[in-house]
C-alpha cells in the first residue's frame, strides 16, 4: 500500500486568507488526486494533478481558487485561495497504487480539516 | 454518466446484529472498478475493498462480506455480528477503465451506521 501524509491535520483560517495544504506519498506515483468533502457530505473531485503537466479540474472548481502544484512524483500542494466559509470542508489526496496482481486500488491521506471564519 | 447510489443514509443496530450497506451504480463502460471505504470518526478514509467489473465472485473476509451482482448494478456490504468499532461512515465508490495511470473515484454520499452496545 501507499503511505500518505499530509500537511497540515488541521487549520482554523480568517475569510479572505489562503492556505497551503501539502501530500507527501511514500513512492513515485503518476496521478494524485484532490478531493473536498463538505461536513457530513460525500467527497468530491477538486482535480486530477499529474506531475509536469497542469492540473485537470472538475467542473465547479477553478485553478485561481485551487491553485494545485506538482513538482515531483512523490509531492503535490493544493491551496485555497481567497477562503471564505463555504470553504470550511476535509481536503484530502489520494494516489492510485498497483499491487503485484495489477490491481489498482486508491489510497486517501489523513486529510486536513480546514475551518474558515 | 457515472452514478452511485447508497440510499441508506443512516442505518442503526445493536451489537452482534448483522448489518447490509446496499450500493447501487451507474456506468456505460464495460469495464470498470467498484471499491467500499469506512470513514470513522476520526476521519481517515480506510480502503475495505476493490472488485472488478469481470470478476463476479463474492468474497468473504471476517466479518466482512460483499455480494457484486453486475445484473441489478449492486455491490452490497454485509457485516455480521457488528461491534461498536464498526460505527463509521461508509462510502461506496466506481472508477471506469484505470489507465495505470490512475482514475479518480465517483463517490456515493455515504451511509452513517451507528452499533451500540
Amino acid at each position: 500500500s501507499a503511505v500518505i501524509s499530509q500537511k497540515p491535520s488541521r487549520d482554523i483560517c480568517q475569510r479572505g486568507t489562503s492556505l497551503t495544504i501539502q501530500c507527501q506519498v511514500d513512492s513515485q506515483v503518476t496521478m494524485m488526486f484532490w478531493y473536498r468533502q463538505q461536513p457530513g457530505q460525500s467527497l468530491t473531485l477538486i482535480a486530477t494533478a499529474n506531475q509536469g503537466s497542469e492540473a485537470t479540474y472538475e467542473s465547479g472548481f477553478v485553478i485561481d481558487k485551487f491553485p494545485i502544484s506538482r513538482p515531483n512524483l512523490t509531492f503535490s500542494t493544493l491551496t485555497v485561495s481567497n477562503m471564505s466559509p463555504e470553504d470550511s470542508s476535509i481536503y484530502l489526496c489520494s494516489v492510485a497504487h498497483w499491487g503485484a496482481r495489477g490491481q489498482e486500488t486508491q489510497y486517501f491521506g489523513p486529510g486536513t480539516r480546514l475551518l474558515v471564519l | 454518466a457515472q452514478k452511485v447510489t447508497q440510499a441508506q443514509t443512516e442505518i442503526s443496530v445493536v451489537e452482534k446484529e448483522d448489518v447490509t450497506l446496499d450500493c447501487v451504480y451507474e456506468t456505460r463502460d464495460t469495464t470498470y472498478y467498484l471499491f467500499w471505504y469506512k470513514q470513522p470518526p476520526s476521519g481517515e478514509l480506510v480502503f475495505l475493498i476493490r472488485r472488478n467489473s469481470f470478476d463476479e465472485q463474492n468474497e468473504i473476509s471476517g466479518r466482512y462480506s460483499w455480494n457484486f451482482q453486475k445484473s441489478t448494478s449492486s455491490f452490497n456490504f454485509t457485516i455480521t455480528a457488528s461491534q461498536v468499532v464498526d460505527s463509521a461512515v461508509y462510502f461506496c465508490a466506481l472508477s471506469e477503465r484505470s489507465n495505470q495511470a490512475g482514475t479518480a473515484l465517483i463517490f456515493g454520499k455515504g451511509t452513517t451506521l451507528s452499533v451500540s452496545s
